[in-house]
Order: C-alpha cells, then structure tokens, then sequence
C-alpha cells in the first residue's frame, strides 16, 4: 500500500529565502508525482508533474525532482515570496488509467515580510 | 479550456439529513472523475472516482454513495448525514492515460 509522507510538517521562512519541501513515498512504481497548492478554504491548484520518467520539472521559481529509485521528490522554491505562503501537498499517482492519487499530509509553508 | 465547477461552497446540515453535492467538468469528454474527503489535520483521503458514465468505485466504506449520471458530472449523495461526515469535500479530474489531475474549489460541509 502506497503511502506518501512530506517533512517538515511546517515550516517559516524570511522573505527571500530559497527553501525546499521533501516528499517521499514507500512505493516506487509510480505513473507521476505531482505538487499542489492549496490556500486556507480553498481547493488546489497544481503546480508541476512528472512523469516517472522524468527527473525534474521548472515552473517560474518552483522546481520539483523526482527520485524514485530512493522514492523521494522535492520542490524548490527560489526566493520566497509572503504570496508563497499555503500548504503544498504532493501526490504520487497509482494504478494506471483509474488515476488514484495518494496525498501526502501536506507542509504549511508561512514566508514572512 | 477545462474547467471544474462544484457546488454548494458551504453547507450545514443537521445530523440524520440527506446530502448531494454536485460537479460538473466543462472542456474535455470522458474525464476520470474522483471524490475526495479532506478532515481537519489529515490528508486528503479518496472516497470515489469513476472512468465513465455509470461506472463507480468505491475506496472506503461509509454513509456516503455518488453516481456519474452523465460524462461530466458527478454526484455525491447520503441518505442520512451522520456528525462523522463533516469535511471538505473536493471534486477532482484527469484524463485517461498518466495526465494531470485538477481540483474544484471544494465544499465544506458542517454537520450539526
């Protein structure tokens, strides 16, 4: 059974900063993994995904990098911004076409001005 | 473009009431649709999710059913709410293959 676990639980920053979130996952046959952004109340939003073929993905300041030999990925954010500030939940996607995601618990990010 | 409406935004219901939320994709035909229950301080947790019209799985088992009357839409339902099923409900989609998966805004249902 796929589980999916994001350390720090939480975490806050100065403004500025570059930081990265750590996702890992116990089961590496994987379709893709992907990271999401959710705002307190809100839905999410996706951010980046990778394949599992792929090893990385950029999007602005955001960079995520799959491992799945070590069953790991993160994403980089460059330059904190206090917008950056939610939850970033990661997701590893399981069997195929039915497109079951498993969510890891989430990092709350806070990015202070 | 695709776009994933759900409704109602908040709701609260008393305990023993029925329950249906519904969702609806615009854009794109034959979507994988799920259903997803996020309690407070715990993940986001599968309840549904369909590939095609009448076609539903269920993940966990509880007082909760849903149905997929036509390709875009999804319907969560319950005969009768029970205090345990309050939550933020989140309706998803994706297209077949290993695509990208998208979110409505969800609702958060209170029941008292």
């Amino acid at each position: 059974k796929q589980e999916v676990t994001q350390i720090p639980a939480a975490l806050s920053v100065p403004e500025g900063e570059n930081l990265v979130l750590n996702c890992s996952f116990t089961d590496s046959a994987i379709y893709n993994l992907q990271w999401f952004r959710q705002d307190p109340g809100k839905g999410l939003t996706s951010l980046l995904l990778i394949q599992s073929s792929q090893r990385e993905q950029t999007s602005g300041r955001l960079n995520a990098s799959l491992d799945k030999s070590s069953g790991r990925s993160t994403l980089y954010i460059a330059a904190s911004q206090p917008g950056d500030s939610a939850t970033y939940l990661c997701a590893s996607r399981i069997g195929g076409n039915t497109g079951k995601l498993i969510f890891g618990q989430g990092t709350t990010l806070q990015v202070k001005p | 473009s695709q776009t994933i409406h759900q409704w109602p935004a908040t709701l609260v219901q008393p305990v023993g009431s029925p329950l249906s939320l519904e969702c609806t994709v615009e854009g794109t035909s034959n979507p994988n649709l799920y259903w997803y229950r996020q309690a407070a301080g715990r993940g986001l947790q599968l309840l549904f999710y369909s590939v095609g019209i009448g076609q539903i799985s269920s993940e966990v088992p509880q007082n909760l059913s849903a149905s997929r009357p036509q390709d875009r839409q999804f319907i969560l339902s319950s005969k009768k709410l029970l205090l345990s099923d309050s939550g933020f409900y989140l309706c998803a989609w994706s297209g077949t293959g290993n695509t990208e998966a998208f979110f409505g805004q969800g609702t958060r249902l209170t029941v008292v």
